[in-house]
């Protein structure tokens, strides 16, 4: 079965900081991949999406993410991490033959400090 | 005005009532979704429906019914609700056109008393 396992539940960083949120995935043939954010107290908003094409994928809010299928890694990055950044970050993949069902990783709280 | 909207946004109910959760889409989407959110766990697939005729089980359906009443609405019924169905519950809309992006509802928080 298809799965997706995020690194690390709680991630900290201070304002400016890179930001890296680890996703991995398992499946056999290349996925459609995704990253929504959850702001509190608001349903999930889509940052980025991975379905084919350049790997090196640019999002809302200046997050973006690289799909690789060696690694079957698809991380999210910002360089520079704003207080308004701080969230819940889940990644998704839809499994390429189950077209239309997402299967989501357990979601990182990302906070940032002063 | 919100393309996807969820009534009520919080309900508090008591162990063995029955349950219903709205969802209403303007977006024109044929696919539409029930997850639940706990903590750590992230979201689990309750229902899905691709169209109104089609409607299927998610990983954790046991407890939980669905109608597809139009394109535009999707409800979820708990037909008698026990405390671990205390969750955050949101729908969610798609369209095949998009690669099955899919858009969410604010959400709907749950507690079983």
């Amino acid at each position: 079965a298809q799965s997706v396992t995020q690194l690390g539940s709680h991630v900290s960083v201070s304002e400016g900081a890179l930001v890296l949120l680890r996703c991995n995935y398992s499946s056999s043939v290349p996925p459609y991949l995704f990253w929504y954010v959850q702001y509190p107290n608001q349903g999930l908003q889509l940052l980025l999406k991975y379905t084919t094409g350049a790997t090196l994928v640019k999002g809302i809010n200046g997050f973006e993410a690289e799909f690789k299928k060696s690694e079957t890694s698809f991380h999210l990055t910002k360089p520079s991490a704003h207080m308004s950044d701080a969230a819940e970050y889940f990644c998704a993949v839809t499994p390429y033959n189950q077209g239309g069902k997402l299967i989501f990783g357990q979601g990182t709280e990302l906070s940032v400090k002063p | 005005d919100a393309d996807v909207t969820q009534t009520p946004r919080n309900r508090i109910t008591k162990t063995g009532k029955r349950i219903m959760l709205e969802c209403s889409q303007t977006k024109g989407h044929d696919r539409m979704y029930w997850y639940r959110q706990d903590p750590g766990l992230g979201l689990r697939l309750i229902y899905y429906s691709f169209d109104v005729k089609d409607i299927n089980k998610g990983e954790i359906s046991d407890g939980y019914s669905v109608s597809r009443q139009a394109q535009a609405k999707f409800s979820l019924s708990l037909e008698s609700a026990i405390p671990n169905q205390t969750a955050l519950y949101f729908c969610a809309t798609s369209d095949r056109a998009t690669y099955n992006e899919q858009f969410f509802g604010p959400g709907t928080r749950l507690t079983v008393l």
